[in-house]
């Protein structure tokens, strides 16, 4: 298995708080990816990170944002959730071959 | 954009039936990767086929390349209980990005 873990596992919040999700890795890896995934539109890109302080948006970036301050770590910030925002998200990140990606086990969220 | 489409959305078949599905798209991608999720868990890959008309073999699973690389087959043959899951198909682009199928959900009834 991909040394990958994401946590919290399970989260409830209230609308109107904020929220931050963790991905961890250890395996040195230079990409990382963060992704949400919903019924009827599959896993959609929100935010990914080529490098430390290295980023960009992805299809679904609208009220979330990314830090990367350590190769190891990548933060994904909901800074105001809405219900809009309950989802399952995963973490991911890049393997040896191009385009290969490995997933971490997922955070469902709730936003009541 | 680039869309990629899977059929069927939803499978439910007996144990020992073969099965095929598809994963197609107008656009051309640099590689092809199958994934198989199962509840309460992330996607697990199975394969990353690169090559126009590419054939692996995983067991009883076997998975193509289209030869214009635009689309992508996965056959299974003599299914069983154990291969019920999400199937996903992911289109690679330059930079590392993947685009995603909507998925086929696949019931496999001992």
């Amino acid at each position: 298995d991909a040394g990958i873990t994401q946590s919290p596992r399970h989260k409830v919040t209230e609308t109107g708080t904020p929220v931050t999700l963790r991905c961890h890795q250890t395996e040195n890896h230079r990409y990382m990816y963060w992704y949400r995934q919903d019924p009827g539109h599959g896993l959609r890109l929100i935010h990914y990170s080529y490098g430390v302080k290295d980023t960009d948006k992805g299809e679904v970036s609208d009220g979330y944002s990314v830090s990367r301050s350590k190769t190891e770590d990548f933060l994904l910030t909901l800074e105001s959730a809405t219900s809009s925002q309950t989802s399952v998200y995963f973490c991911a990140i890049s393997g040896m071959r191009p385009n290969e990606q490995f997933f971490g086990p997922g955070t469902r969220l709730t936003v009541l | 954009t680039q869309l990629l489409e899977q059929s069927p959305q939803f499978l439910s078949i007996q144990e020992g039936e073969n099965l095929t599905v598809y994963c197609n798209s107008s656009s051309v991608f640099s590689s092809l990767q199958w994934y198989r999720q199962e509840p309460g868990e992330g996607p697990v890959l199975l394969v990353t086929v690169v090559t126009g008309g590419e054939v692996k073999k995983l067991k009883r699973l076997t998975f193509q390349f289209g030869d214009a690389r635009k689309d992508s087959s996965l056959h299974i043959t003599a299914a069983q209980p154990g291969d019920t899951g999400l199937y996903l198909c992911a289109g690679g682009n330059a930079g590392n990005m993947l685009t995603f199928g909507g998925g086929t959900r696949l019931m496999v009834k001992p």
